[in-house]
């Protein structure tokens, strides 16, 4: 069973404190690893998509990395505006089905 | 594109009662993804259509709760009898091909269900 754990649950930064979120991972062949940001009552956004160790894919204040066990979100000089959970999903090959975790929740206070 | 619509927002109902969530996915994506997302339990998938077809049913909790997708541009999620345990917010996703090119899940907003 793929099975998907994000750390820490809560996050709060202070604006320009840089930090990462963690998303460790177990999947029986990983097809893929993908990041989504949810707003308070919004679904799901999707940001990236990473596919093999060793891997980044960047956007604004964000970047993403991933292990043969887990992935990075690193963020950068946080704003305000970056405050929301950011979920964590895998894609077993195979699959067209995603395995998400439960997320982190971060706050960012100006 | 308006993205993918879901109603009611929110429902509020009686335990026993029958309860219907509604999506409209994106015109053009030919795969549809239920998912209920609690605090306790995050998002969990119930259940994926491609081609309007069932294809992964296993996250549908028992029979109280059924999905349909009579076309391509409509599917609802019902659960009769609804029951306290039921109350989450459900969130319908649409994308191309299951999302097997980029993962890419466009979700919509979400039908928040509480049960009395």
């Amino acid at each position: 069973e793929d099975q998907v754990t994000q750390s820490p649950e809560a996050l709060r930064l202070q604006e320009g404190e840089s930090s990462s979120l963690n998303c460790s991972y177990t999947v029986s062949g990983l097809r893929g690893l993908f990041w989504y940001r949810q707003d308070p009552g919004k679904g799901p956004e999707f940001l990236f998509t990473l596919y093999s160790a060793g891997e980044e894919k960047e956007k604004e204040r964000l970047k993403a990395t991933l292990t043969k066990k887990e992935s990075f979100l690193h963020i950068t000089a946080p704003k305000p505006e970056d405050s929301a959970t950011y979920l964590c999903a895998v894609q077993a090959k195979g699959y067209s089905t995603l395995t998400f975790g439960k997320g982190t929740m971060l706050l960012v206070s100006p | 594109d308006a993205g993918v619509i879901q109603s009611p927002r929110h429902e509020v109902t009686e335990m026993g009662q029958e309860v219907t969530l509604r999506c409209k996915p994106i015109s053009g994506h030919n795969s549809l993804f239920w998912y209920r997302q609690t605090m306790m339990r995050g998002l969990e998938l119930l259940i994926y259509f491609n081609n309007n077809v069932p294809i992964d049913d296993s996250g549908m909790p028992e029979d109280r709760f059924s999905a349909k997708m009579p076309n391509a541009s409509f599917s609802t999620l019902k659960i009769q009898p609804s029951e306290p345990r039921d109350s989450a917010v459900y969130f319908c996703a649409s994308s191309l091909s299951g999302g097997a090119n980029t993962g890419e899940l466009f979700f919509g907003e979400g039908s928040r269900l509480t049960v009395l």
